[in-house]
């Protein structure tokens, strides 16, 4: 089975464009989440989707959108790009087996963005 | 959230066995402690998870002390391919980190060295 799935590998954007990141999770996995890795640091929660709703949001500007279509993709925009929007995005994957079971998160490679 | 402290590097030959400790002080009954592994330029993936005492499986134990205030992540026998940053989590399993909420310190870069 093909893991998650992220593209595009690299992107090179300057100060003020938009930018969108897409993700496609394991096959039966309907939870999506996006994180955000700065250079030198551990991944930061952006997102949440289960079900194609917003379960949760981190501490990013509302620059940052996201949203997840019926097939359990995902998206990630970012507006008006920063200079400190340069990172390593990654989306990552959950089957939710039940409220009482880890739900292991499957990342994908990443989305490594530069902003000049 | 409990926060986690983890020391920032460490050093290892091949062959060796490595423990990576992770302070947990605040840690909630409810809480689980929770290992990824990261290599340069890919994303984060699971180790190992538990809940008290120990933990092992193919690739990892996890020591988990009785006032689970601190845990301890044993590699055996490292070779160059366990060269990578380790994470340690703490999360209730039955709220915001079940549900892809996943929240990273700076983790413990682990270099070994042949």
């Amino acid at each position: 089975d093909a893991g998650v799935t992220q593209s595009p590998t690299h992107l090179i954007k300057t100060r003020g464009q938009h930018v969108t990141l897409r993700c496609s999770p394991i096959s039966g996995h309907k939870s999506v989440s996006w994180y955000q890795q700065v250079l030198g640091q551990g991944p930061q929660f952006i997102f949440q989707y289960y079900e194609k709703e917003e379960r949760g949001r981190g501490n990013f500007p509302d620059r940052f959108s996201a949203r997840q279509f019926p097939n359990y993709s995902s998206e990630l925009n970012v507006n008006a790009l920063l200079l400190g929007d340069s990172a390593l995005y990654l989306c990552a994957s959950s089957l939710i087996k039940g409220p009482s079971s880890y739900n292991e998160q499957f990342f994908g490679p990443g989305t490594r963005l530069t902003v000049l | 959230l409990a926060k986690t402290t983890q020391p920032i590097s460490m050093d290892s030959y091949e062959g060796q066995e490595v423990n990576i400790t992770c302070s947990h002080n605040n840690i909630a009954t409810n809480d689980y402690i929770t290992w990824y592994q990261q290599f340069p330029s890919q994303g984060p993936r699971f180790i190992i998870q538990g809940y008290k005492t120990k933990v092992t499986n193919e690739v990892a134990s996890l020591f988990i002390p009785a006032d689970r205030k601190s845990s301890t992540l044993s590699l055996p026998r490292v070779s160059l391919s366990d060269t990578a940053v380790y994470y340690c989590l703490v999360g209730d399993r039955d709220r915001g980190s079940t549900l892809g909420r996943l929240y990273f310190g700076r983790g413990t870069q682990l270099t070994v060295w042949p």
